[in-house]
């Protein structure tokens, strides 16, 4: 059964651009979650989707922002790039809200995408 | 979510019992203990999980004592493969009907010198 996938797994962008991050979830999985790990932060929490809807949003400006398509893959999109926004980006899955009771503290990570902002 | 605190980092020698405490003092009566493990330039995973007492698996196994406000994760004969960063978080399992979320802190960078 294949995991997480994240593309791309490296992203090089300039202060002032766009990027987009993409995220499918396991096959099943309609919860996604965007985690942000920066140097020396451990991981903070961005967005959860689930079912195509925002759920929960982490202490992000709003030029973090995302989606969730009808497939449950995920996109993130960082608008007006800042030279701090250079992280690892990591994308997780559960299984979702409407497909009974789970274990809320187990999510399955991909290999998240290296974002680098010159 | 109950705030957790543990070690920033740890060193180990192979072959050795690494145990790896973590503190959560505000632990609410539904949460359960998660412990995550990650590699470099990987995403965490889940290695372990329990409510009170001892939970062991393949991986590890979690000490939990009875007034739960605190766990020790422990790595039986650590190779140079463990090192990794482990992190302890809480949270109730079977929270389906609020707006649940994850929260990681850190962690504990574990290193096993040979």
């Amino acid at each position: 059964e294949a995991g997480v996938t994240q593309s791309p797994t490296h992203l090089i962008k300039t202060r002032g651009q766009q990027a987009t991050l993409r995220c499918s979830p396991i096959s099943g999985h309609t919860s996604v979650y965007w985690y942000q790990q920066a140097l020396g932060l451990g991981l903070q929490f961005l967005l959860w989707y689930d079912e195509g809807e925002e759920r929960n949003r982490g202490n992000f400006p709003p030029r973090f922002s995302g989606r969730q398509f009808p497939n449950y893959s995920s996109e993130l999109n960082v608008n007006a790039l800042e030279l701090e926004d250079s992280a690892l980006y990591l994308c997780a899955s559960s299984p979702g809200l409407a497909g009974g009771p789970f274990n809320y503290n187990e999510q399955f990570f991909g290999p998240g995408t290296r974002l680098t902002v010159l | 979510l109950a705030k957790t605190t543990q070690p920033i980092s740890m060193d180990s020698y192979e072959g050795q019992e690494v145990n790896i405490t973590c503190s959560h003092n505000n632990i609410a009566t539904n949460d359960y203990i998660t412990w995550y493990q990650q590699f470099p330039s990987q995403g965490p995973r889940f290695i372990i999980q329990g409510y009170k007492t001892k939970v062991t698996n393949e991986v590890a196994s979690l000490f939990i004592p009875a007034d739960r406000k605190s766990s020790t994760l422990s790595l039986p004969r650590v190779s140079l493969s463990d090192t990794a960063v482990y992190y302890c978080l809480v949270g109730d399992p079977q929270n389906s009907g609020g707006y649940q979320k994850v929260t990681f802190g850190t962690g504990t960078k574990l290193q096993v010198i040979p």
